[in-house]
């Protein structure tokens, strides 16, 4: 069954540093999204993607992440200078009529 | 931001038996409802959804129960399996812009003693 798959699982970066997570969606799927979790906190939204741009995004999203389909199968979630708080996992996800499938998740600990 | 909230921390159930989740939502423009299972270091796994002109809708043990006028939702499981141990999470959507864009709830800690 197809599924959704993210790299790298675990990410540790100094603070300041820039990080770039990967996600390949399910194939046939057009929207794509990032959703992050903090330890002990709700799954949150981050943004979602469609048509090769940004459809919605979070007041979390700000400034300092992007997110790029660099080519027909990567989804990137790039954070330009990672904060101690950004510590958490980050899913992606790629939907095809309305049912969300999650990849595994990155762990990222910034220190 | 309390939109969509589960508030049963945890629930113990017999293996055989029904399991019974709840969830409550506040925004009244949600229009399609999800359950998720997760494991610990896993993404959540999609369970079953229902779209808001529907009541019920099953798949084998899994059925989920839609009440609009009180904003409430229920996920049963039957018969409960010591497999099904795990978060499970409520999700909403409004539809429209917010296309996709999910709001999570806290989630339920189901544990199925054999």
């Amino acid at each position: 069954e197809p599924e959704v798959t993210q790299t790298p699982s675990h990410q540790v970066t100094q603070m300041g540093q820039e990080v770039i997570l990967r996600c390949v969606p399910i194939s046939n799927h057009l929207y794509f999204y990032w959703y992050r979790q903090i330890l002990g906190q709700k799954v949150e939204f981050l943004v979602s993607f469609y048509n090769n741009e940004i459809s919605e995004k979070s007041e979390i999203f700000d400034d300092q992440f992007s997110v790029e389909r660099p080519d027909g199968s990567n989804f990137t979630l790039k954070i330009r200078s990672t904060k101690l708080e950004d510590s958490a996992m980050y899913f992606c996800a790629s939907s095809v009529q309305g049912k969300e499938f999650f990849g595994p998740g990155t762990r990222l600990t910034v220190l | 931001d309390q939109q969509v909230k589960q508030n049963s921390p945890s629930l113990s159930v017999q293996e055989g038996r029904i399991s019974i989740l709840n969830c409550d939502y506040t925004n009244s423009m949600f229009d399609y409802f999800l359950w998720y299972k997760k494991y610990p270091a896993e993404g959540p796994t999609f369970l079953i959804s229902i779209s808001s002109i529907k009541d019920k809708n099953e798949d084998g043990r899994f059925t989920v129960f839609l009440n609009k006028s009180a904003k409430h939702l229920s996920l049963h499981i039957v018969p409960s399996q010591p497999g099904d141990s795990a978060v499970y999470f409520c999700a909403a959507s409004a539809g429209g812009t917010s296309y996709g864009k999910l709001t999570f709830g806290q989630g339920t800690i189901l544990t199925v003693h054999p």
